[in-house]
């Protein structure tokens, strides 16, 4: 089983809209969780971390489940900029970060 | 903002070849990562360096691959012999310490393409 499992997508959604997606890990003591955007070919930029409570920052919001070993995000009022690879990462007990595969995300005009 | 730089942006080697690809963290930070990204899959963990010593490697990091802090500020990933399977994006990464929320940053990588 892949330490990180995301829906590949792409996503296809129109300005304004909402769109979400989640991921799911493998490791039950993994400790810390982020969600990084990372554009065609750049370097993965830390979008938030996901707090166990949920934590919302701007029109982005993350969930987490530990019962479940998922993570989401949400997206609202989706912009052009926001036209990107979402990586989910989780940090283990060994505080290397296992990344997901992505999430592609493209918001047409 | 203080950032993590890479040098040089782009590589290209010949099979059987040395290459160093070299970094320099944030400068307050004491945990340092490379990672690769093989065009059109994830990133995948290669190495952690803490106190001038590896904390961690993958099974990727074997004994082809080294890493040093030769000064200061410098950090250096090393290929001894390269291989068609070393192309691949290179990225430094930082932290200003270990586990919990830590935040890693990221350079721009390096693209390495192995002929």
């Amino acid at each position: 089983r892949k330490e990180v499992e995301q829906d590949p997508g792409p996503f296809n959604v129109p300005e304004g809209a909402t769109v979400a997606f989640n991921c799911t890990y493998s490791n039950s003591a993994s400790q810390s969780f982020f969600w990084y955007r990372q554009d065609c070919r750049k370097e993965p930029k830390l979008l938030m971390s996901v707090y166990s409570s949920g934590n919302e920052d701007g029109r982005f919001t993350a969930q987490l489940n530990r019962a479940s070993q998922y993570i989401s995000l949400l997206i609202r009022d989706s912009k052009l900029s926001d036209s990107a690879t979402y990586l989910c990462v989780v940090n283990g007990d060994d505080y290397k970060l296992s990344f997901g595969a992505g999430t592609t995300v493209t918001v047409r005009a | 903002e203080p950032e993590v730089t890479q040098t040089p942006s782009h590589q290209v080697t010949q099979m059987g070849q040395e290459v160093i690809l070299r970094c320099v963290p944030i400068s307050n930070h004491l945990y340092f990562y490379w990672y690769r990204q093989i065009l059109g899959q994830k990133v995948e963990f290669l190495v952690s360096f803490y106190n001038n010593e590896i904390s961690e490697k993958s099974e990727i990091f074997d004994d082809q691959f080294s890493v040093e802090r030769p000064d200061g500020s410098n950090f250096t990933l090393k290929i001894r012999s390269t291989k068609l399977e070393d192309s691949a994006m290179y990225f430094c990464a930082s932290s200003e310490a270990l586990g919990g929320q830590e935040t890693q940053y990221f350079g721009p990588g390096t693209r390495l393409l192995v002929l």
